[in-house]
Formats: C-alpha cells, structure tokens, sequence
C-alpha cells in the first residue's frame, strides 16, 4: 500500500507570491495534519483535519490554510511568503478510531521542502 | 499536551545498544507514548508505541515504569544507518480524530563506526 504522498517534493518561491502543497493520506485514513519543520527544530502543528472539517489550528498566522477534500486530500496554502516560511512542511495521516483502538498513530509523507528567496 | 524532555545528543558505537529516556512528568491517564526516527530531509518514521511496563517489536523496545513519568527508547545493536534524530512524543486520543503532537527538539543520535 501506498504511504502518505505529497507533492511537490521541492519548491521555490519569492516573497510575497503564494503556495499551495499536497498531500494524499495512506487509504482509508480520514485525518491529515500538516506540520512544519524549520531547519534543526522539531515538526510544529499547524493544521489538523477529520472527515473534510478543522480540527485543530496551530499558532500560525492567518496566510495559512488548509482544506481536505472528499476523498481525504489535503491542500495546504500559503498566502503573502515570507523569508521564514522556508521550511519542510510534512503531512500526517492516521486512521481515527476506525477498529477501536488505532493509538494516534501518525504517519508523515516525506514532505515537501519550500524556499522562499 | 504533557510535555517532553529527552536528552539533545548521544553518540554511540557500531554494535552497541542506545537507551534514549524521555520525562514526562505531566503526561495524563489516557495519554500514549510514542516514538519517531527522522533522517535529515524526510518525514519522522514510526518506531514504536506503548502505554505501561514493555513493548517490544523488530527494531526497538519501550520500558515504561509503573508511574509513567519517563520511557526508555531501546536500540538494539546499533548500525551507522541508526544515525538520527529521535523524538518522543505523548498524546492520547480526542474523539474520533487524536491529538497533535508537540515535537521538542529531538534526541540527535550519532553512531560511530
């Protein structure tokens, strides 16, 4: 079975122009979070979405959004780039509760690294 | 979200095993310990997971004691493709869709040939 994708794998972008990140979850999973990785800190949470409606919203200004699809894609934008909006932005997917007791088990697709110059 | 605290960096030798431990102190009734492997450029892997005493699958072990406050990551027999960044996160699950995690800095483990 396939994992989580995302695409694209890596992107280049000036400030000021916008962005918009895929993420296609392991099959059958309905949740997709999106985290961002800045280089040398751990994932920080940004969004969080079950069944097509938000879940969960991270400390990040309003140039974020996200949506999920019906078939549980997800898209992440970014409006207005930043210099410090490079990043590594991962997608997690995981199943819920689906069989009872699925552990919040979360699985990371390889991310897509953004540079913003 | 219980938070964690793990050690920045260890180095190790080929061969050897690692014992990673975590504290958290605040972690509540329901929450689950779980840890991830990150290779520079790609997203955290799945390690392992437990809720009390030892978990054990094919490439690690979880010791939790009795009061929960700390697990020990376990690394058998170390190899040079061990080397990474080691995060250990708690969360438990919220209705229907879990908690986020909340990522510290990780445990950057060196393994020396």
């Amino acid at each position: 079975d396939a994992g989580v994708t995302q695409s694209p794998t890596h992107l280049i972008k000036t400030r000021g122009q916008h962005v918009t990140l895929r993420c296609s979850p392991i099959s059958g999973h309905k949740s997709v979070s999106w985290y961002q990785q800045v280089l040398g800190q751990g994932p920080q949470f940004i969004f969080q979405y079950y069944e097509k409606e938000e879940r969960g919203r991270g400390n990040f200004p309003d140039r974020f959004s996200a949506r999920q699809f019906p078939n549980y894609s997800s898209e992440l934008n970014v409006n207005a780039l930043l210099l410090g909006d490079s990043a590594l932005y991962l997608c997690a997917s995981r199943s819920g509760l689906a069989g009872g007791r699925a552990k919040n088990i979360q699985y990371f697709g390889a991310g897509t690294r953004l540079s913003v110059l | 979200l219980a938070k964690t605290t793990q050690p920045i960096s260890m180095d190790s030798y080929e061969g050897q095993e690692v014992n990673i431990t975590c504290s958290h102190n605040n972690i509540a009734t329901n929450d689950y310990i779980t840890w991830y492997q990150q290779f520079p450029s790609q997203g955290p892997r799945f390690i392992i997971q437990g809720y009390k005493t030892k978990v054990t699958n094919e490439v690690a072990s979880l010791f939790i004691p009795a009061d929960r406050k700390s697990s020990t990551l376990s690394l058998p027999r170390v190899s040079l493709s061990d080397t990474a960044v080691y995060y250990c996160l708690v969360g438990g699950l919220r209705d229907n869709y879990g908690q986020n995690f909340v990522f510290g800095p990780g445990t950057r483990l060196s393994v020396l040939p």
